[in-house]
This record gives structure tokens, C-alpha cells and sequence, in this order.
């Protein structure tokens, strides 16, 4: 079963705005990752913050993380078109040997 | 660093035949996952591998499908026997260890007729 579950599945803003998608999960994590995948592209990876931390920056990214309510949330500010894409959450569980489990998906379209 | 690199970019195999899906990964990074994407849905993983070693193959069917991943030259994802159902986007990643982000091809695209 999937273990990340995004939210809203698909959102539409304006350039210039701010997009906000919401990640849960179930079981315990080492780390939490998002990534972004373009159409017929493969996914690449914006941000990865750890268990311990409940913040992290990337120029216009922002990750927070809350393991209390297991949950994630990316923020993209000052949208552009090229940020249209999909974006996925991923879980890594801890131990060795673990593997990202990856959610179903937000599809981002910013209209320019 | 070319990044990982994935071939071919689009397989068109008539049913009953075999897939062979041919990944390597970026130059230092010794993990290798396989997944696979259906239109509209997330990845599923199917395998994880490091050199020579099958680590998790959880999400491997038990039939028809193995991968491998030699101390000389790329990992393979092999389908045998593909059927309609076998069609979809079969992306691999690779990482230089646990605890870090992955780096992924550009997916193969199975199509079955």
C-alpha cells in the first residue's frame, strides 16, 4: 500500500502565488523526500529532511515536517509555469537496507 | 557525470516475448531501484539492488520478471513472456548509500501489442 499520501490531488494557481501540498504518512520514517516529475520525464529530486529536523529551505522551497501527525508539507513561493509538473512525496522507513515507498501525486498547473 | 541513464527510452514488444530494460546508474552510487508507473499513478517499487546482491526484490512479481545487477556493466530488468499488463513506464534510480536522495533516468516505456 502506498505510504505517502498527497494532498490536494491536483491544484491550479496563478503565477505568482504560492502553492502549498500536504504529504501524510503512516509508519515511521528515517527521512521524508519530494520530488518533482515533469510529463514523460523522469522524477528529480528537490528536498530530503530527516526525522529529526522540522524545517528545511531550498530557494523557493520550503519542507516542513511534523512526525506528530505524520505529515509534510511543501511550499512553493512566487509560482512560475515552469513549476508546472507533478509532485511526489516518498517515505524511507528506518533501518538498512530501506527503500522509498512514493505517494500516487499532485499535479501543479500555474497559469501564466 | 551523465546522470543515470536508461535504455532504450521507449520498447515496443509484441506479447510472449521478453523485455530487457538496461540501467546505469551515476558514476560513485551503488544502490539501484527499479519502480514502475502506470498512467496517472505514483511509482511502485519492484527492486533494490547493489552490486551483485539482490537487496529487496518485495515488489517483483514472482513470475516472469528478474533483475540483476553484475559487477561489470549495467543493471537489467528482464520481462519474460510480457504481457498486455506489463505495459508501462519502468524507471530506475540510483543513490550512493541509505539516508540520501535518489537520482533517476528517464524511464523506459514498455508498450505491449
Amino acid at each position: 500500500s502506498q505510504q505517502g499520501e498527497e494532498d490536494p490531488q491536483a491544484l491550479s494557481i496563478q503565477e505568482g502565488e504560492n502553492a502549498t501540498m500536504n504529504c501524510s504518512y503512516k509508519t515511521s520514517i528515517n527521512n521524508l523526500q519530494w520530488y518533482r516529475q515533469n510529463s514523460g520525464r523522469g522524477l528529480v529530486h528537490l528536498i530530503l529532511i530527516r526525522s529529526n529536523e522540522r524545517e528545511k529551505h531550498s530557494g523557493r522551497l520550503r519542507v516542513t515536517l511534523d512526525t506528530s501527525k505524520k505529515s509534510s508539507s511543501l511550499l512553493i513561493t512566487a509560482s512560475r509555469a515552469a513549476d508546472t509538473a507533478s509532485y511526489f512525496c516518498a517515505t524511507a522507513p528506518p533501518g538498512a537496507n530501506s527503500k522509498l515507498t512514493f505517494g500516487k501525486g499532485i499535479t501543479l498547473s500555474v497559469r501564466p | 557525470n551523465a546522470g543515470v541513464m536508461q535504455n532504450p527510452r521507449h520498447l515496443v514488444r509484441r506479447r510472449g516475448q521478453e523485455a530487457r530494460l538496461r540501467c546505469s546508474p551515476m558514476k560513485g552510487h551503488s544502490h539501484v531501484y527499479w519502480y514502475r508507473q502506470l498512467p496517472e499513478e505514483g511509482l511502485k517499487f519492484m527492486v533494490y539492488l547493489q552490486k551483485e546482491n539482490i537487496i529487496d526484490e518485495s515488489g517483483m512479481p514472482k513470475e516472469r520478471f528478474s533483475a540483476e545487477f553484475p559487477k561489470e556493466g549495467p543493471s537489467i530488468l528482464r520481462i519474460q513472456q510480457v504481457v498486455r499488463g506489463d505495459s508501462a513506464a519502468y524507471f530506475c534510480a540510483s543513490s550512493p548509500g541509505q539516508g540520501y536522495g535518489y537520482t533517476f533516468g528517464s524511464g523506459t516505456r514498455l508498450t505491449v501489442v
